[in-house]
């Protein structure tokens, strides 16, 4: 079956630092790719998403390439805030499958 | 637009009570899914409603079940409730065109708390 694996945290990072949270994934065919972040409270948000190889998601200067030859997915800052602290989940769903395989989460600390 | 929006907020129940979780989808979605996110145990998937009918299940007890009415909100009932149920339920939808290329839109969660 399918999976997906995260890099273990917590991570903490000091602000304006690289960040890279590592993400693998196990699959048959060529699942979509996600990201989501969920902040302290609150439910998931879809950060990015890339949905075949080469593809590039960005968005809020966050950024992930779609790897089939490492089955990787992996995520990138530049430069942190403090308000990037959160936990952040990778994801891969099928076209029609219904339903999306999550990694474990990866808990970011941004500290000023 | 209104997101997902979930009922309710918070819930404790007695163990061997029944909860029910509420869901409303983003205007025009049609699937609806619940996953559970226990404390350290990431998110399970529970349960997938599209147009009305039951497409997939996680690896749940038959003690949780739900269904989805014509306007494409969802219940969540949970049976039997166990010490372990206590989690945050989310409710997510997403458009049923091009399905799994779409991410979903999440709601808040019920945060369930089973004594």
């Amino acid at each position: 079956g399918d999976s997906v694996t995260q890099m273990e945290g917590p991570v903490t990072l000091s602000e304006e630092a690289f960040l890279t949270i590592n993400c693998t994934y196990t699959a048959t065919g060529y699942p979509s790719l996600f990201w989501y972040v969920q902040y302290p409270g609150e439910g998931l948000q879809l950060l990015l998403k890339a949905t075949k190889a080469d593809d590039k998601g960005s968005n809020k200067g966050f950024e992930a390439t779609y790897r089939k030859e490492t089955t990787s997915f992996h995520l990138e800052k530049g430069s942190v805030q403090v308000s990037d602290s959160a936990v952040y989940f990778c994801a891969l769903s099928h076209t029609n499958a219904g339903k999306s395989t999550f990694g474990d989460g990866t808990t970011l600390t941004v500290k000023p | 637009e209104a997101g997902v929006t979930q009922s309710p907020t918070h819930l404790i129940k007695t163990r061997g009570q029944q909860a029910t979780l509420r869901c409303s989808p983003i205007s025009g979605h049609t699937s609806v899914y619940w996953y559970q996110q226990a404390l350290g145990l990431g998110l399970q998937f529970l349960l997938w409603y599209d147009e009305g009918e039951e497409r997939n299940r996680g690896n749940f007890p038959p003690r949780f079940s739900g269904r989805q009415f014509p306007n494409y909100s969802s219940e969540l009932n949970v049976n039997a409730l166990e010490l372990e149920d206590s989690a945050l339920y989310l409710c997510a939808s997403r458009p049923r065109t091009g399905q799994g290329a779409n991410g979903y839109t999440f709601g808040s969660g019920t945060r369930l708390t089973v004594v």
